[in-house]
């Protein structure tokens, strides 16, 4: 069975700092995808950015990076230049893309908060 | 990006009745549906995944009489808490899928059961 664990239940950040949160995942698939949600206080789910196993590049959107890798089977989020906007729980979840159910796994959780 | 409405946003019933939610694809046709429940501060649970026209598959410990699913168009899904108790409340979150791609979140429905 897939799991997907977020180790880091809390943390905070001064604005304009970089902050990366940490996210492992167990799978023995080869086809998957990855991705990071963001909830803020609205408890909207947003996605920030996804990752398809097969590419090795690392994925970005705008002050959002990964850091995948493979091998370790982690994936790591990067915010660059932090923003107020940026607290919230963010999410790292894991799909298989070979059942293509859809299916989202969830880790546990990071709640960030970014400080002024 | 694509648009899932959720509806009600907030619910209050009381316990012994039963209590409907929506959720729409306003803009794409999901052939797959998920609910998903989450307490305060913790992660979202997955409780059934929704396929249109036919039945609904329960993930393990989910009660399938106490969490009616139904995914009667390629566009709405429901799911109904029957006779609910006050450890039913809860905010419950519902995804849906295009044919493939990532899955596009409804806004959640906190249900208090007093």
């Amino acid at each position: 069975a897939q799991t997907v664990t977020q180790s880091q239940p809390e943390m905070s950040v001064q604005e304009a700092e970089t902050v990366t949160l940490s996210c492992t995942y167990d799978t023995s698939e080869n086809n998957y995808y990855l991705f990071w949600y963001k909830q803020p206080p609205s408890r909207q789910m947003i996605l920030v950015i996804r990752q398809e196993a097969y590419k090795q590049q690392n994925a970005t959107e705008n002050r959002f990076s990964v850091n995948f890798q493979k091998a370790a089977k982690s994936f790591s989020l990067k915010i660059s230049d932090s923003q107020l906007g940026d607290t919230a729980m963010y999410f790292c979840a894991f799909t298989d893309g070979s059942s293509n159910t859809g299916k989202l796994i969830f880790g546990q959780g990071t709640t960030l908060q970014v400080k002024p | 990006g694509a648009v899932v409405s959720q509806h009600p946003s907030r619910v209050i019933c009381k316990s012994g009745t039963s209590v409907k939610i929506e959720c729409r694809s306003l803009d794409f046709q999901a052939t797959t549906m998920f609910w998903y429940r989450q307490f305060p501060k913790q992660s979202l649970m997955l409780m059934a995944t929704s396929n249109e026209g036919s039945k609904a598959t329960y993930e393990q410990g989910v009660e399938k009489d106490k969490f009616l699913i139904n995914h009667a168009s390629l566009t709405l899904s429901t799911l109904t808490v029957t006779s609910a108790h006050p450890e039913d409340s809860s905010f419950y979150i519902c995804s849906a899928r295009k044919a493939w791609g990532e899955a596009f979140f409804g806004q959640g429905t906190r249900l208090t059961v007093v």
